[in-house]
């Protein structure tokens, strides 16, 4: 069965590094997720993507943030100059086969980030 | 702004109980409504969803009923096994903020032999 990976399982950074979580979206999915969820807190939404560009973002997702699909198979979540609060676990997700626009998202199972 | 409140964990069950985890809503508009669970080491994963009022949706033994009238949609299953040992999340996706998912904080569901 299809699933989504993402890459690495656990990120260790230096406050003020830049990192780079990477996903692999299920094949024919169309649009593309970013969450995140802070220790003992609830999931949250950061950012939504299709057609090569972003659809909705949240209020999280400020300038230290961006989205690419390099290359037609990965999706990616830069983040520039990490803080400490930026500290969590990040779900990337994917849905809506053959352009329609389906309730289920479809999860990755996580990379969590460790910002010292 | 839309919101979902569920039960403060842990649950901790015996094997063959009766689970109820209760999930209620805040929404704009007619929410579709889900349950995720994530199992040690893995993704979320879509237990079951339900798109209308009076709608239930079921998946593996677990069921769930849109309550329009009470904002709720309360997971339940008659039995549960060791295997269910999980976290179990409520989601919403509310047509008036596009297709994002709204999470609650998850429930830890641990279940003894």
């Amino acid at each position: 069965e299809p699933e989504v990976t993402q890459t690495p399982s656990h990120q260790v950074t230096q406050m003020g590094q830049e990192v780079i979580l990477r996903c692999v979206p299920i094949s024919n999915h169309l649009y593309f997720y970013w969450y995140r969820q802070i220790l003992g807190q609830k999931v949250e939404f950061l950012v939504s993507f299709y057609n090569n560009e972003i659809s909705e973002k949240s209020e999280i997702f400020d300038d230290q943030f961006s989205v690419e699909r390099p290359d037609g198979s990965n999706f990616t979540l830069k983040i520039r100059s990490t803080k400490l609060e930026d500290s969590a676990m990040y779900f990337c997700a994917s849905g809506g086969a053959s352009g329609s626009r389906t309730d289920t998202q479809y999860f990755g199972p996580g990379t969590r980030l460790t910002v010292l | 702004g839309n919101s979902v409140t569920q039960m403060e964990g842990p649950v901790t069950l015996s094997e063959e109980a009766f689970l109820t985890i209760n999930c209620t809503y805040t929404a704009t508009g007619y929410p579709s409504l889900f349950w995720y669970v994530q199992y040690p080491g893995e993704g979320l994963q879509l237990l079951l969803k339900a798109t209308k009022a009076d709608d239930k949706g079921s998946n593996k033994g677990f069921e769930a009923t849109y309550r329009k009238e009470t904002t709720s949609f309360h997971l339940e299953k008659g039995s549960v096994q060791v295997s269910d040992s999980a976290v179990y999340f409520c989601a919403l996706k509310a047509g008036s903020s596009g297709d994002k998912l709204t999470f609650g904080t998850g429930t830890r569901l641990a279940v003894r032999p």
